[in-house]
């Protein structure tokens, strides 16, 4: 059963332009998301994240859209750079903050072309 | 370098025999996470352990075990793998016992084949 869902395994993107990768869940007590970015042969790394009672929350370049009613979160790259290329994993929590177990997505891999 | 170490960086072995990987988390952080990736899987939460304690369990598979040492350093046992088993296993950190609005801190991972 995938409660969180990366319907996209890839997305090819021109460098300045906007990147949009999205995210299903189904599971309607997530009540907290995370985006997390990964290179080649490194771990995860947090890029952002949004608790349930808001609908967006921006960092810099970065900015991820909840939407609860339809289940759906997007993270909006704005401009895209090549150093944005990696395998980006959205993950829920049904604990808030409190989490110690996340609910991971398959990943989609950006490619920004320069 | 994210401060959460985990070796080996890659184990092969065959099936039928016993691994382990181990985990040091970020100085100071009390919690450690287990999670495995297979391939074209997300990862998949597989344990927590809080200041030595059993904290949350994921679906973990009973020859799987793991222990957190009073030095905070942890350990994922792996027995009697099946070619399955053969995945990306990361290990994670954080000063609480919980994640928190920042995430918690990955290793690079440990890539276990089974031959």
């Amino acid at each position: 059963d995938q409660q969180v869902k990366q319907n996209s395994p890839s997305l090819s993107v021109q460098e300045g332009r906007i990147s949009i990768l999205n995210c299903d869940y189904t599971n309607s007590m997530f009540d907290y998301f995370l985006w997390y970015k990964k290179y080649p042969a490194e771990g995860p790394t947090f890029l952002i994240s949004i608790s349930s009672i808001k609908d967006k929350n921006e960092d810099g370049r970065f900015t991820v859209f909840l939407n609860k009613s339809a289940k759906h979160l997007s993270l909006h790259i704005v401009p895209s750079q090549p150093g944005d290329s990696a395998v980006y994993f959205c993950a829920a929590s049904a604990e808030g903050t409190s989490y110690g177990k996340l609910t991971f997505g398959q990943g989609t891999i950006l490619t920004v072309h320069p | 370098d994210s401060g959460v170490t985990q070796t080996p960086k890659h184990l092969i072995t065959a099936t039928g025999q016993r691994v382990t990987l181990r985990c040091s988390p970020r100085s100071g952080d009390l919690s450690v996470y287990w999670y495995q990736q297979s391939l074209d899987q997300g990862l998949q939460f597989l344990i927590q352990y809080y200041n030595g304690e059993e904290r949350a369990k994921g679906n973990i598979l009973e020859r799987f075990s793991a222990q957190q040492f009073p030095d905070l350093h942890s350990e994922l046992n792996l027995s009697s793998l099946e070619l399955g088993d053969s995945a990306l296993y990361f290990c994670a950190s954080s000063v609480e016992g919980w994640g928190g609005s920042n995430g918690y801190t990955f290793g690079s991972g440990t890539r276990l084949t089974v031959v």
